[in-house]
């Protein structure tokens, strides 16, 4: 399976902390995305990585991409339980015509008020 | 209205019927994408539709399973003879460019399948 992974699966804690989420692929990637979902909701479009980028900020939101380790990780700063959601990553194929957005496994975090 | 919408948000049907999901994409976007959700779990692809081409259906676990697009809008997502194992949350998406450069996708709310 081409599906990355996302560690932890499940992260809690507590409000103002900060929150890493890390995510691994298989791959070699043209971008990978990250994306915020509520229970029971769709998913939300957070913030894209390009392949030859390292690192990448949006508010309280910053991204780094490794792609000899093809690995990346979601920070979010001075967490809110409005935070409280699950975040896949998502990353394309560079192969060719591939416009496939594969999705790793997903991160549950909550946030302790 | 201006997102993704999916209907119907909720279906139960029993074991061998046939249902049928529809997606209506955000207007212009020519980029649509059908996902399946289990409970608890990430997002499966399924197949995915360049105007109303299918250039890659390889996610869909069976014979039983067909999508179509026409005029380049609504998609229809069909399961034939349903299994229980067909019971999750089908999402769709849609995009304006292609995802492989900066193309983000747009979910809609999902439909949820339960099969009895």
């Amino acid at each position: 399976s081409q599906q990355g992974e996302e560690d932890p699966q499940a992260l809690s804690i507590q409000e103002g902390e900060n929150a890493t989420m890390n995510c691994s692929y298989k791959t070699s990637i043209n971008n990978l995305q990250w994306y915020r979902q509520n229970s029971g909701r769709g998913l939300v479009h957070l913030i894209l990585i390009r392949s030859n980028e390292r690192e990448k900020h949006s508010g309280r939101l910053r991204v780094t991409l490794d792609t000899s380790k093809k690995s990346s990780s979601l920070l979010i700063t001075a967490s809110r339980a409005a935070d409280t959601a699950s975040y896949f990553c998502a990353h394309v194929g560079s192969n060719f015509g591939n416009e496939k957005l594969t999705f790793g496994t997903g991160t549950r975090l909550t946030i302790i008020p | 209205g201006a997102g993704v919408s999916q209907s119907p948000s909720n279906k139960v049907t029993e074991k061998g019927k046939d249902v049928e999901l529809r997606c209506d994409p955000i207007s212009g976007h020519t980029a649509l994408y059908w996902y399946r959700q289990s409970l608890g779990q990430g997002l499966e692809f399924l197949i995915y539709f360049q105007g109303n081409s299918a250039p890659d259906k390889s996610g869909l676990p069976s014979d039983r399973f067909s999508a179509e697009r026409t005029g380049g809008s609504v998609s229809t997502l069909t399961i034939q003879r349903t299994q229980q194992e067909d019971s999750a949350v089908y999402l769709c998406a849609s995009s304006t460019g292609v995802v492989s450069n900066t193309g983000e996708l747009f979910f809609g709310e999902g439909s949820r399948l339960t099969v009895l």
